[in-house]
């Protein structure tokens, strides 16, 4: 099983401020499947990314991913105070499908 | 657009059997996985298990002996039975999509989750 770590736990930003979090595997990520969710109290996980760097359908520009291997990053270039949540990664190159404890992203 | 609504009872007695039911709308199940998720109060979310459109099935290790993943297509509805549940089972019970290996592999549809509360 992938364990997949996030760091860090909680990320303490103020609007318009640049955020970068990071997603480790305990093993390569086969083909980088790896995805990160957003997600807000009493919401289902919003999906932002797959394939490590590929923007879902309707996901902001100020959202990125990169990474490959066992070392991911999502980065928001300017905060907005809608994107104040929690954030997963989450890979899905190997069953069991895991996902991390999650970043909380909050108003400083 | 596709749609996932989880239904089922809110309230599960110890050592009784969990069974929940995801409809689809909006499209059709063909050629896709169809997901259980479940997620703890204040913890991350934890992958249940899988069902191809076809029948073929896929389970976490830690609940594969008290998981079973059903689907009808003709209803467009997939289901979850977990058994001999305890208080650890408390969580909010997400279904979602997965897309096929050809067309991304990731899961991109979420259900809006059902509260299930363990306790007698």
């Amino acid at each position: 099983e992938i364990v997949l770590t996030q760091s860090p736990g909680t990320l303490s930003l103020s609007p318009g401020e640049r955020a970068t979090l990071s997603c480790r595997a305990s093993q390569t990520v086969y083909s980088s499947y790896l995805a990160w969710y957003q997600q807000k109290p009493g919401q289902a996980p919003r999906l932002l990314m797959y394939d490590a760097s590929n923007k879902a359908t309707g996901i902001p520009d100020r959202f990125s991913g990169s990474g490959s291997g066992t070392d991911f990053t999502l980065t928001i270039s300017r905060l907005e105070p809608e994107d104040f949540a929690v954030y997963y990664c989450q890979q899905y190159g190997s069953t069991p499908l895991t996902f991390g404890g999650g970043t909380k992203v909050e108003i400083k | 657009q596709v749609q996932l609504q989880e239904s089922g009872p809110g309230l599960v007695r110890p050592s009784e059997t969990l069974s929940l039911t995801c409809t689809v709308s909006g499209e059709s199940m063909t050629s896709y996985y169809w997901n259980w998720i479940r997620q703890p109060p204040g913890k991350g979310p934890e992958w249940i298990g899988y069902i191809y459109y076809s029948g073929s099935t896929n389970y976490s290790p830690s609940l594969k002996s008290r998981v079973t993943i059903s689907v009808d297509t003709s209803k467009k509805q997939f289901s979850l039975k977990l058994s001999s549940v305890t208080a650890a089972d408390t969580a909010v019970y997400y279904c979602a999509r997965r897309r096929s290996m050809v067309d991304g592999y990731y899961m991109d549809v979420w259900g809006n989750g059902t509260t299930v509360t363990v306790s007698s």
